[in-house]
């Protein structure tokens, strides 16, 4: 079974600034996806970014980007000038891949880190 | 694309009733929905896999006629919490899987819908 774990429960930062949220993971898989998923206060679950493990460059999404340390199994978002709206509740999420490709659907979320940015 | 919808947003019902809950893919067929409870500041937890057309898969200590899935169409499943009580208020999250209907691979991806708050008094 897979487990995730976000370390940062809560996390503050400044507008403008750059914040990075944590993320680990546990896995024997050597295939699967990781998300990084923002829920603002609406509680809509929305995609941020998403990196294939099998991919060594770090995904970016303009002022997201992910550090992917496969060894590690480490997969941090950093949010350059952040704004306003990026206040939210952030999740990493692990999707396990068949052999195929494709995968069984099922994400295993973090714990989440509540992300408040001050203007 | 890739819309998910779900009604209602918000219940608010009586202990000892049921409650349906839909979720509908908009705009894509979805083979594939899960359900997912949420506690408020909490992490997402995986309820169900609902398969069109066949018998959901619940997870580890969901009871399963607690909450009645069905998945009857390609667009539509449902979410009924029967006999809710008091400690079935949550927020209930579904989500689907994109499949393309050209080549019939699915995406790797889930899409969300925006929630149901249920409150039972």
């Amino acid at each position: 079974a897979q487990t995730v774990t976000q370390s940062q429960p809560e996390m503050s930062v400044q507008e403008a600034e750059t914040v990075t949220l944590s993320c680990t993971y546990d896995t024997s898989e050597n295939n699967y996806y990781l998300f990084w998923y923002k829920q603002p206060p609406s509680r809509q679950m929305i995609l941020v970014i998403r990196q294939e493990a099998y991919k060594q460059q770090n995904a970016t999404e303009n002022r997201f980007s992910v550090n992917f340390q496969k060894a590690a199994k480490s997969f941090s978002l950093k949010i350059s000038d952040s704004q306003l709206g990026d206040t939210a509740m952030y999740f990493c999420a692990f999707m396990k891949l068949n052999a195929g490709g494709t995968s069984y659907g099922k994400l295993t979320f973090g714990q989440g880190t509540i992300l408040t940015v001050h203007p | 694309g890739a819309v998910v919808s779900q009604h209602p947003s918000w219940v608010i019902c009586k202990s000892g009733t049921s409650v349906k809950i839909e979720c509908r893919s908009l705009d894509f067929q979805a083979t594939t929905m899960f359900w997912y409870r949420q506690f408020p500041k909490q992490s997402l937890m995986l309820m169900a896999t609902s398969n069109e057309g066949s018998k959901a898969t619940y997870e580890q200590g969901v009871e399963k006629d607690k909450f009645l899935i069905n998945h009857a169409s390609l667009t539509l499943s449902t979410l009924t919490v029967t006999s809710a009580h008091p400690e079935d208020s949550s927020f209930y999250i579904c989500s689907a899987r994109h499949r393309d209907r050209n080549s019939g691979r699915f995406w790797n991806e889930q899409f969300f819908g925006p929630g149901t708050r249920l409150t039972v008094l």
